[in-house]
């Protein structure tokens, strides 16, 4: 099963913009739109970006996406205290004969 | 509102099967589909497969889950069979939002933690 590949931490104090990459190849990002999920402790995930770059209603604007190649990028900018999580890309990957819908391996935000 | 409700912990022997339901309100249940995903302890997001009118799995649990639904009563099943120690896991239902080919899962379960011991 083929898995995106994020950095395992990022961390920054209140205010600050913090970007996260998501790296994959190009029968996954290369060739399918990307999203993210935020994960706050203890919780389901939620959806925070969907299509590369779309915010689905409620998610603040602080939130965006973009995708380059085989590579996505999440950034929050002015970082708040309860941005502290688990945000994971996800994307389908076409490489099986079976298509698998994979998850990154996860980037963990500390708020400093 | 959307809800999306699972049922409770489950503890399982090795080689037992599990079944989990996942109860959907709020929104017409047929025309959506619904994602199975499921994270061990302290690990990433894995997905497992989706259900509409059709069934599709991933292929790493090709062979062992059923994910099956039951439409009058608006609630989706995932069965995972053959039970490992690996398989201890918080199993979650998601809702494929349907307005992207990216299937943005825009609504989730609370989650059932199924142990294997």
């Amino acid at each position: 099963q083929s898995v995106l590949t994020q950095p395992p931490s990022a961390s920054g104090t209140p205010g600050q913009r913090v970007t996260m990459s998501c790296s994959g190849s190009s029968s996954n990002i290369g060739s399918n739109s990307v999203n993210w999920y935020q994960q706050l402790p203890g919780a389901a995930p939620k959806l925070l970006i969907h299509t590369n770059n779309k915010r689905p209603s409620g998610v603040p604007d602080r939130f965006s996406g973009s995708k380059s190649g085989t590579s996505a990028s999440l950034a929050i900018s002015g970082l708040q205290s309860e941005d502290e999580a688990d945000y994971y890309c996800a994307a389908w990957d076409d490489s099986l004969i079976n298509p698998d819908y994979v998850f990154g391996t996860g980037t963990k935000v500390t708020v400093l | 509102q959307v809800q999306l409700v699972q049922s409770g912990a489950e503890v399982k022997n090795p080689g037992a099967s599990v079944k989990v339901s996942c109860q959907a309100s709020g929104y017409s249940f047929t025309y959506y589909t619904m994602h199975w995903v499921r994270q061990a302890p302290g690990q990433r997001l894995e997905w497992m497969g989706w259900i509409n009118a059709n069934t599709k799995y991933s292929q790493k649990f090709q062979g062992r889950v059923t994910i099956t639904r039951d439409t009058s009563a608006n609630t989706a099943y995932m069965e995972l069979s053959s039970l490992r120690s690996e398989d201890t896991a918080v199993y979650y239902c998601a809702r494929d939002g349907g307005y992207s080919s990216s299937s943005p899962l825009d609504y989730w379960g609370q989650g059932t933690l199924v142990t294997v011991s």
